[in-house]
């Protein structure tokens, strides 16, 4: 069965320094997401992409976090300075286009860690 | 804002228990509320619901939507150790790229 595929299982971090977290959606699903779920806390919604650019974001998806398909199968979320409060489980998550049911297809999750 | 609230927040039971969760809503613009089960890391889809009344069902797995109160219930029969997990809801606005909004979520431990 399809499915999607995430990149580190776990990446430990010094604050301040950069991460990019790897995703490889499903390959024919057309909307891409990241979440996030901080230990104990609930899974919050990050951004949404689509058609090569951002559908949505959430008001913690702020400039130091960005998105990128580079290659048409791989889709990033990079960190740019990372803080201690961003350690998480990151979710990667994508869903088909028209005529599916709305649920979204999650990856086994990247967990970050900031020292 | 979207709120999604669960209950219980966690809940202990033996096997061949039967256990339902709730989960109640305010979403503006409400399209559909969904159902996960997270063992380990990824939540997996249970059920989406977005009609009232219509009793979604796989297995020993059951669920069902009231629009007009703003809940669901996940109903889970002649429960299993394999049954163990958190049980998430989430709502999803009409209009909305497909994000969803969960709820804190149910942890259900179902002993031997």
């Amino acid at each position: 069965e399809p499915e999607v595929t995430q990149t580190p299982s776990h990446q430990v971090t010094q604050m301040g320094q950069e991460v990019i977290l790897r995703c490889v959606p499903i390959s024919n699903h057309l909307y891409f997401y990241w979440y996030r779920q901080i230990l104990g806390q609930k899974v919050e919604f990050l951004v949404s992409f689509y058609n090569n650019e951002i559908s949505e974001k959430s008001e913690i998806f702020d400039d130091q976090f960005s998105v990128e398909r580079p290659d048409g199968s791989n889709f990033t979320l990079k960190i740019r300075s990372t803080k201690l409060e961003d350690s998480a489980m990151y979710f990667c998550a994508s869903s088909p286009g028209t005529g599916n049911t709305g649920e979204l297809f999650f990856g086994e999750g990247s967990r970050l860690t900031v020292l | 804002e979207d709120k999604v609230v669960q209950s219980p927040l966690s809940l202990v039971v033996h096997e061949g228990d039967t256990v339902t969760l709730n989960c109640s809503y305010e979403v503006t613009n409400f399209r559909s509320l969904l159902w996960y089960k997270q063992e380990k890391k990824a939540p997996t889809f249970l059920f989406m619901l977005t009609s009232s009344g219509i009793e979604k069902k796989s297995g020993r797995l059951s669920s069902i939507l009231d629009k007009k109160e703003l809940f669901s219930i996940l109903n889970i029969t002649a429960t299993q150790t394999g049954d163990s997990a958190i049980y998430l809801c989430a709502v999803r606005r009409s209009g909305s790229a497909r994000q969803l909004t969960f709820g804190s979520g149910t942890q259900l431990t179902v002993l031997p």
